[in-house]
């Protein structure tokens, strides 16, 4: 069966710092893992995705996640926050592009 | 425009009224799905189609019913609603050579 563990419910970080949001996977082979984010009230978009290739992924809005296998491990970084940053974060996981299991999500807030 | 539209976008009932919410997508996807999303929960599956009329069950489907009679629609039924299906609902798709998938704005539910 497929899980995903994102630790910590809620990070607030100040703008302008780094940002880390951490993602635990457990999947029986190599499984495409995703990053979504939910701004309040809307429904949720796509940041960046992993199926194979280079483990370090590149994805929207000067997001980046590296797919670590020994760690099963999927976390997501952004260098500099902005306060538009603030929202809900959901890793995923799964045997392709539509049947995913999701993490709890972790709050992001943004103090200026 | 690209988009999924879900009808109603909010929704309150009596338990045991039948009730439909509607999906709709203008990409001519292949995949569709139905998500749940419940506070600490993340979202879960309920039921995803592959094509018009194959569809399968999500890690959720108890409560639900699906059909995919057109590709570009995917209603989603409750036949006889109980107040644990109080959630907001999300339907998403996807297409088979494309790279993201899209989601609904949501539909909130309240089962009184």
């Amino acid at each position: 069966a497929q899980s995903v563990t994102q630790p910590d419910i809620h990070i607030t970080v100040s703008e302008g710092a780094s940002l880390e949001l951490r993602c635990n996977y457990s999947y029986g082979a190599t499984p495409y893992l995703f990053w979504y984010v939910q701004s309040p009230g809307q429904g949720l978009q796509l940041l960046l995705k992993y199926f194979s290739g280079d483990t370090l992924v590149q994805g929207i809005k000067g997001f980046e996640a590296e797919f670590k296998r020994s760690q099963s491990s999927f976390n997501l970084r952004k260098p500099s926050v902005h306060w538009s940053d603030a929202a809900e974060y959901f890793c995923a996981v799964g045997a392709n592009d539509y049947k995913l299991s999701f993490g709890a999500g972790t709050t992001v807030t943004v103090r200026a | 425009e690209a988009q999924v539209t879900q009808n109603p976008r909010y929704l309150i009932t009596v338990t045991g009224k039948k009730l439909t919410v509607t999906c709709s997508q203008n990409m001519n996807h292949e995949y569709m799905s139905w998500y749940r999303q419940d506070p600490g929960l993340g979202l879960r599956q309920i039921y995803y189609s592959m094509n018009v009329e194959v569809t399968d069950k999500g890690d959720v489907p108890e409560g639900y019913k699906v059909s995919r009679k057109e590709k570009r629609n995917f209603p989603l039924i409750l036949e006889s609603p109980s107040p644990n299906q109080t959630s907001l609902y999300f339907c998403a798709s996807i297409g088979r050579y494309t790279d993201t998938q899209y989601f609904g704005p949501g539909t909130r539910l309240t089962v009184l």
